[in-house]
């Protein structure tokens, strides 16, 4: 079975600081990485993604992540946030290379970002 | 173009009576999943439809929750007898099918069980 633990349930953060937001998983196969964003009361909307390739990954909005294959991690981070980016944010994986199409969800981390 | 819809955007009902979700995915997308999105439970998938293939219902949590995707299109949850604890946002995605594609969501549906 798969899971995802996201290690902090809020960050709060002043504006233009930097933020990093902490992903886990646990497979015993190889999953592709997501990581979503919800508005208040909007539907979810992806961020980046990892497949395979470049650990490094660039999304929208200025956020990147990192694929730590040792450490299963795939934490999200962003150099200098905006009120805007005041949201919740989901880390999910789905398991690589077979039919299914289901993500399994982290319990999400609530950004607050403070003027 | 017009992303995912979902329909009602809210629904209020009582205990024990059945209720019906809609979904309208994106033009063109073949694949469609259903999500649930509650306080205790955060999203938890509740099943998948891709082309013609037998649907995944692994997680459809009780035998009172189905769904079925007509003319491979447009997608129907159905949940029996309604229960409080079926409480939540029901979420629905579409993408072109394969496991690697971003999945687009809509809005929600925020079911309410008095």
């Amino acid at each position: 079975a798969q899971s995802v633990t996201q290690l902090d349930s809020q960050v709060p953060v002043f504006e233009e600081a930097p933020v990093e937001l902490r992903c886990n998983y646990s497979s015993s196969v190889s999953v592709y990485l997501f990581w979503y964003v919800q508005y208040p009361n909007q539907g979810l909307q992806l961020l980046l993604k990892y497949l395979s390739g470049s650990t490094l990954v660039k999304g929208i909005n200025g956020f990147e992540a990192e694929f730590n294959k040792s450490q299963t991690s795939f934490h999200l981070r962003k150099p200098s946030v905006h009120i805007s980016d005041t949201a919740e944010y989901f880390c999910a994986v789905r398991t690589a290379g077979s039919n299914t199409g289901k993500l399994i969800f982290g319990q999400g981390t609530t950004l607050q970002v403070k003027p | 173009g017009a992303g995912v819809s979902q329909s009602p955007s809210n629904k209020v009902t009582e205990k024990g009576k059945d209720v019906e979700l809609r979904c309208d995915p994106i033009s063109g997308h073949t694949a469609l999943y259903w999500y649930r999105q509650s306080l205790g439970q955060g999203l938890e998938f509740l099943i998948y439809f891709q082309g013609n293939s037998a649907p995944d219902k692994s997680g459809l949590p009780s035998d009172r929750f189905s769904a079925e995707r007509t003319g491979g299109s447009v997608s129907t949850l159905t949940i029996q007898r309604t229960q409080q604890e079926d409480s939540a946002v029901y979420l629905c995605a579409s993408s072109l099918g394969y496991p690697e594609d971003e999945q687009f969501f809509g809005p929600g549906t925020r079911l309410t069980v008095l």
